[in-house]
C-alpha cells in the first residue's frame, strides 16, 4: 500500500496548466483524496474522488488502469502556490487510516 | 472556533531528554489522532484517542512514546530519552465523530528538533 507523488517541487507561472502527480499502489478498492496545506495554514481537504467535485478550480479523475489520481488546473493563481498531499484509504477504512504521499510544494511564479 | 490547537509549536530536546507535545481538539470532538512526518515523507498515523482511552495504537512506537486524552484537559504525546530520529513534525487531528466519513481537523503541528 503506496502513494508516490514523484516531484517534490513544481513551479509554474500564473496562467499556466498545472498538474500534480499522484501515483498509488494498493490492493483493493481504494478511495483518493487531495489535501492542501497553505503557508502558515492547517493541513485541509482539498477534494476526494467519489465526490467528483471541482475546487478552487481543480480536479482529479482517478485513473484504476495506470492507479493514478493526478491533480490538474488549467490556469494556475498565485493563491495555488502550496503543499499538495495525495492520500487513500480502504473503502471501509476510517478517514483516519488514510496512507499518504510525500507531498509537492507547488510554486506559481508571477 | 479556535481549530485543533497545537503546541508547542518549534520544540528543541537533547537526546535524552524527553518530549511533550499537546493538543486540544476542535469544541465539541471527542477523537483525537496523532501523525509523524519524517522529513520528506508523508504523514504516518500513529495513534487513535477517545477520552481516557486509546482506541487504535497501532502505529505508535512500541518503546519511549505514549499517548494520553484525559477526562479534562489536552491530549498529550509523550517521547522519553529523544533520539536523533525523532525529529519531525507531528500533527494532530480531531473528528467529531468516527464514521467511516467522518473528516479530520488537523492543527498546525508541532516540530521537534532533537539535537
Amino acid at each position: 500500500q503506496r502513494v508516490t507523488q514523484p516531484e517534490k517541487l513544481l513551479s509554474v507561472f500564473k496562467g499556466a496548466p498545472v498538474e500534480l502527480k499522484c501515483n498509488y499502489s494498493y490492493s483493493g478498492s481504494p478511495e483518493l483524496f487531495w489535501y492542501v496545506q497553505y503557508s502558515r495554514q492547517r493541513l485541509q481537504l482539498l477534494l476526494r474522488h467519489i465526490s467528483r467535485e471541482s475546487i478552487k478550480g481543480f480536479t482529479a479523475d482517478l485513473n484504476k488502469g495506470e492507479t493514478s489520481f493526478h491533480l490538474k488546473k488549467p490556469f494556475a493563481q498565485e493563491e495555488d502556490s502550496a503543499m499538495y498531499y495525495c492520500a487513500l484509504k480502504g473503502l471501509s477504512d476510517s478517514n483516519y487510516q488514510l496512507i499518504w504521499g510525500a507531498g509537492t510544494k507547488l510554486i506559481i511564479k508571477p | 472556533n479556535a481549530g485543533v490547537m497545537q503546541n508547542p509549536r518549534h520544540l528543541v530536546r537533547r537526546r535524552g531528554q524527553e518530549a511533550r507535545l499537546r493538543c486540544s481538539p476542535m469544541k465539541g470532538h471527542s477523537h483525537v489522532y496523532w501523525y509523524r512526518q519524517l522529513p520528506e515523507e508523508g504523514l504516518k498515523f500513529m495513534v487513535y484517542l477517545q477520552k481516557e482511552n486509546i482506541i487504535d495504537e497501532s502505529g505508535m512506537p512500541k518503546e519511549r512514546f505514549s499517548a494520553e486524552f484525559p477526562k479534562e484537559g489536552p491530549s498529550i504525546l509523550r517521547i522519553q530519552q529523544v533520539v536523533r530520529g525523532d525529529s519531525a513534525a507531528y500533527f494532530c487531528a480531531s473528528s467529531p465523530r468516527t464514521d467511516l466519513n467522518s473528516p479530520l481537523h488537523f492543527g498546525n503541528g508541532t516540530r521537534l528538533t532533537v539535537t
